[in-house]
């Protein structure tokens, strides 16, 4: 079974400021890990995703994401924030269903506030 | 390719009313899901076809909820005698067999009154 902790419903960052959102995972076997961006009243859209390979991986809109095994941890962040970044962002890992398929579990979200 | 495409976006309904959600998936995209999201919460796993079969659902989705993917490309989703419990936010996602990324539609938003 996988879950997800997202540490942090609020998080609140000056524009410009580097932007950390905590994800911590728990998955039986190797994890497919993934941050998806959710705007008000709008669908998810992936960020980045790790599967394998290299443990830092980037995404669009300046976001980067490390896997951390011996810490069970995919952060995120992001260098300088933007106005445009306030949203809500999830954390998700991936658990296998019959035929092949991929069913997210995703934390509780993240909502980003970025002030002036 | 548009997308993923959910209709309605939005639908109010009474207590008991049945109502029916479609997703249009990305094109060729064989594996659909559909998940749940109420307020303040992340998405919830509901049900998945791969093609027209449904493969696994979720125990969330009681006997009052049915999904359909009849010619392994539109889905619907139905539930039936409406609580005010469902209001929620209904998602769709399509995928395609050598992806391991979920392509999001934007949902249908149910109030149950």
């Amino acid at each position: 079974a996988q879950s997800v902790t997202q540490l942090g419903s609020h998080v609140s960052v000056s524009e410009g400021a580097l932007v950390l959102l905590r994800c911590n995972y728990s998955s039986s076997v190797p994890p497919y890990l993934f941050w998806y961006v959710q705007y008000p009243n709008q669908g998810l859209q992936l960020l980045l995703k790790y599967t394998t390979g290299a443990t830092l991986v980037k995404g669009i809109n300046g976001f980067e994401a490390e896997f951390k095994k011996s810490e069970t941890s995919f952060h995120l962040t992001k260098p300088s924030a933007h106005m445009s970044d306030a949203a809500e962002y999830f954390c998700a890992v991936s658990g296998r269903v019959t035929g092949g398929g991929n069913k997210l579990t995703f934390g509780t979200g993240t909502q980003l506030k970025v002030e002036l | 390719d548009t997308g993923v495409s959910q209709d309605p976006r939005h639908k109010i309904t009474k207590r008991g009313q049945n109502v029916t959600f479609r997703c249009d998936p990305i094109s060729e995209h064989n594996r659909l899901y559909w998940y749940r999201q109420t307020l303040g919460q992340g998405p919830e796993f509901l049900t998945y076809f791969q093609n027209e079969a449904q493969l696994e659902k979720s125990r969330l989705l009681s006997d009052r909820f049915s999904a359909e993917r009849p010619k392994g490309s539109f889905s619907t989703l139905e539930i039936q005698r409406t609580e005010q419990g469902d209001s929620a936010m209904y998602l769709c996602a399509s995928e395609g067999d050598r992806n391991t990324e979920a392509f999001f539609g934007q949902g249908t938003r149910l109030t149950v009154v």
